[in-house]
């Protein structure tokens, strides 16, 4: 079954250091990836997509994504975090079984400290 | 302004009544999704729909149903509302198969 995990249920960074958060899929075909970001009493916004061609992709606010097909993964990267950057993350793969559908992760809520 | 509508925003609702939660969208999209976020449990897909006049069970389908009329409207229905059906609902959109996803702003349920 197509599943997607995020296996850090939150992080806490400081303000200005680099954020890596992980993702790992499980799909048999070519995935359709992406992340969303949810602020506090927010909808999801999306983040970035990987579908196909240079798997490093990149997004808005700064982030970017490496897609590695060999880990199933598709990390999500920002060089220098700011705190505006605290909200809650989602990792999504886009799956084509019985009608098309994205699978959400659980989730990676972010902490940035001063 | 383009985008999702939902409604209500937040609701308290009797266990064993019946609710419909409502959705529209004005971008054309073919494709919308219902989705309950839990904590915990990220986002969890209820049901689906392609294109208007087709609909699809996702994750966690039992105690929901969906029609899909027209493009534009996609709403959710609780035959009767139990307590574990509360949670915050999201709708969302995408163009086709394989976009991304536009979401509402969600609606906050809560069943006692």
């Amino acid at each position: 079954a197509q599943s997607v995990t995020q296996p850090d249920i939150h992080i806490t960074v400081s303000e200005g250091a680099s954020l890596e958060l992980r993702c790992n899929y499980s799909y048999g075909a070519t995935p359709y990836l992406f992340w969303y970001v949810q602020s506090p009493g927010q909808g999801l916004q999306l983040l970035l997509k990987y579908f196909s061609g240079d798997t490093l992709v990149q997004g808005i606010k700064g982030f970017e994504a490496e897609f590695k097909r060999s880990q199933s993964s598709f990390n999500l990267r920002k060089p220098s975090v700011h705190w505006s950057d605290a909200a809650e993350y989602f990792c999504a793969v886009g799956v084509s079984t019985g009608g098309f559908k994205t699978i959400f992760g659980a989730g990676t809520r972010l902490f940035v400290k001063a | 302004i383009a985008g999702i509508t939902q409604a209500p925003t937040s609701q308290i609702l009797a266990a064993g009544r019946r609710m419909t939660l409502r959705c529209t969208q004005d971008m054309r999209h073919n494709a919308m999704y219902w989705y309950r976020q839990d904590l915990g449990l990220g986002l969890r897909l209820i049901h689906y729909s392609n294109t208007a006049g087709t609909t699809g069970k996702g994750e966690v389908p039992d105690g929901y149903s969906v029609s899909r009329a027209n493009t534009d409207d996609f709403p959710l229905t609780l035959a009767s509302a139990v307590p574990s059906q509360t949670s915050v609902y999201f709708c969302a959109s995408s163009v086709g198969v394989h976009t991304e996803a536009f979401f509402g702003q969600g609606t906050r349920l809560t069943v006692v």
